[in-house]
């Protein structure tokens, strides 16, 4: 079975600080990870993946995550933080092959403080 | 290109009615996910659909549940009769091929009284 641990339900930083959400995974095969973004009132986002290829992953908005299989950690990293950044970060895992159902974690709400 | 969109935004309804909310994925993705996110947990997985069929459906909380998808396009979501634990925000997602990044729709928001 897969899951995924988010660290810390809310993440508050400065406008222009450094943005780092937290998530470990556990899953029995090589999975695929993801980072969701949701603004208020709107769906969920894709902000990056990882699918086996380069560890470190560029995303939209000035985001990235590492992937370090030997911490089971993809966490996400943004070095200057913006207003409009302020939202609900959630990290996802799947299996790949057949199974393509996401497993979520609990979500990371960010503020960002003027 | 539209994206995913969900009907209702919101439903407010009484333990023990029914309600059936509607997913139209974006055009041409055979494959449609539904999600729920009941308050304070992590969105969790319900069923998977390609194009008509169910190809998963091991999340689906009980037999009060009834998703559908026919002719390979919109999907309803059936809950009947709801109970207070139904209550949360319920997403569509839809790809247009099994691997290919989820595309989610922006929830319903189910409360039961």
């Amino acid at each position: 079975a897969q899951s995924v641990t988010q660290l810390g339900s809310h993440v508050s930083v400065s406008e222009g600080a450094l943005v780092l959400l937290r998530c470990n995974y556990s899953s029995s095969v090589p999975p695929y990870l993801f980072w969701y973004v949701q603004y208020p009132n709107q769906g969920l986002q894709l902000l990056l993946k990882y699918t086996s290829a380069a560890t470190l992953v560029k995303g939209i908005n000035g985001f990235e995550a590492e992937f370090k299989k030997s911490e089971t950690s993809f966490h996400l990293t943004k070095p200057s933080a913006h207003m409009s950044d302020a939202a609900e970060y959630f990290c996802a895992v799947s299996r790949g092959g057949s199974n393509y159902k996401l497993t979520f974690g609990k979500g990371t709400l960010l503020t960002v403080n003027p | 290109e539209a994206g995913v969109t969900q009907f209702p935004s919101h439903s407010v309804i009484e333990k023990g009615q029914t309600v059936t909310l509607r997913c139209d994925p974006i055009s041409g993705h055979d494959n449609l996910y539904w999600y729920r996110r009941v308050m304070g947990k992590e969105i969790k997985f319900l069923l998977h659909f390609v194009k008509e069929s169910k190809q998963d459906e091991s999340g689906m909380p009980n037999n009060r549940f009834l998703a559908e998808r026919t002719g390979g396009t919109y999907s309803t979501l059936k809950v009947q009769p709801a109970e207070l634990e139904d209550s949360g925000v319920y997403f569509c997602a839809s790809s247009q091929d099994t691997a290919d990044t989820q595309y989610f729709g922006p929830g319903t928001r189910l409360t039961v009284l």
